[in-house]
C-alpha cells in the first residue's frame, strides 16, 4: 500500500536558520503530494502542494519539489521564524475511484528558538 | 473565506458509551472525511464518504462506527461503544472534487478522551 515516510523530530533551529525536512513516499500509482502544518492547538492547515512530477509548490517561503525519480517532496525554507514551530505532515494522494485518501507521514516537530 | 467547523472541541466518555461527532464541511464540498489522530502518533484515515454513502474505509473503521449526511450541512461520525483505545483527535475534511488540484480541508478536530 502507499505509504509516507519523513524525518523523525524534534527539529530545533536558531532563528533565520535554514530549514529542510526530508519526505519521501512509495506509492503504486502517481499521487499528489502535499505538506500539512499544525500549530500547537489548531487544526490541520495545507502548507502547499504539487500534482505532477517536477511541480514546485510554495508558500509562505517554503518550498518543495515533486521529484518523481527520487520519490521525494521535501520541504525547504530559507529563513525560518519563531511563527514556523509546529508540526509538519508530508501527506499523498492518489486519484482513484474511491475516496481520494490521504495517507500521511509520521510528522516532524519543528522548534524555532529566537 | 469558508472553513470545516467541528463541534465539540473536547469530550469526555465513559468507555463503552456512544458518542456522536460532528462536522460541517464547506458549503460547496462533495467528498467528506474523517482521520484521527492517536497522540504522538501519525494522522490515519478513517472513511471518505461521496453521494450518500462510504467510498472507501480503513481496517480501523469497523463496526462500532458510523458515518451519516443527516441534512444538507452536517457530517457525523458515531462511536457505538466507546473504547479506551478510541481516545483520539478526530479530524473532519472536506473537497470540492475528486481532481488532482483539488485540496482537503481540515476541521479543528474533536479532542474524545474515553475513560
Amino acid at each position: 500500500g502507499d505509504s509516507v515516510t519523513q524525518m523523525e523530530g524534534p527539529v530545533t533551529l536558531s532563528e533565520e536558520a535554514f530549514l529542510t525536512i526530508n519526505c519521501t513516499y512509495t506509492a503504486t500509482g502517481y499521487p499528489s503530494l502535499f505538506w500539512y502544518v499544525q500549530y500547537p492547538g489548531e487544526g490541520l492547515q495545507l502548507l502547499l502542494k504539487a500534482t505532477k512530477a517536477d511541480d514546485k509548490g510554495s508558500n509562505k517561503g517554503f518550498e518543495a519539489t515533486y521529484r518523481k525519480e527520487t520519490t521525494s517532496f521535501h520541504l525547504e525554507k530559507g529563513s525560518v521564524q519563531v511563527s514556523d514551530s509546529a508540526v509538519y505532515f508530508c501527506a499523498l494522494s492518489e486519484i482513484k475511484a474511491a475516496g481520494n485518501k490521504l495517507t500521511f507521514g509520521g510528522g516532524t516537530r519543528v522548534l524555532v528558538k529566537p | 473565506e469558508p472553513e470545516v467547523t467541528q463541534t465539540p472541541s473536547h469530550q469526555v466518555t465513559q468507555m463503552g458509551q456512544e458518542v456522536i461527532l460532528r462536522c460541517v464541511p464547506i458549503s460547496n464540498h462533495l467528498y467528506f472525511y474523517w482521520y484521527r489522530q492517536i497522540l504522538g502518533q501519525k494522522v490515519e484515515f478513517l472513511v471518505s464518504f461521496y453521494n450518500n454513502e462510504i467510498s472507501e474505509k480503513s481496517e480501523i473503521f469497523d463496526d462500532q462506527f458510523s458515518v451519516e449526511r443527516p441534512d444538507g450541512s452536517n457530517f457525523t461520525l458515531k462511536i457505538r461503544s466507546t473504547k479506551l483505545e478510541d481516545s483520539a483527535m478526530y479530524f473532519c475534511a472536506s473537497r470540492v472534487s475528486g481532481g488532482r488540484q483539488e485540496t482537503q480541508y481540515f476541521g479543528p478536530g474533536t479532542r474524545l478522551l474515553v475513560l
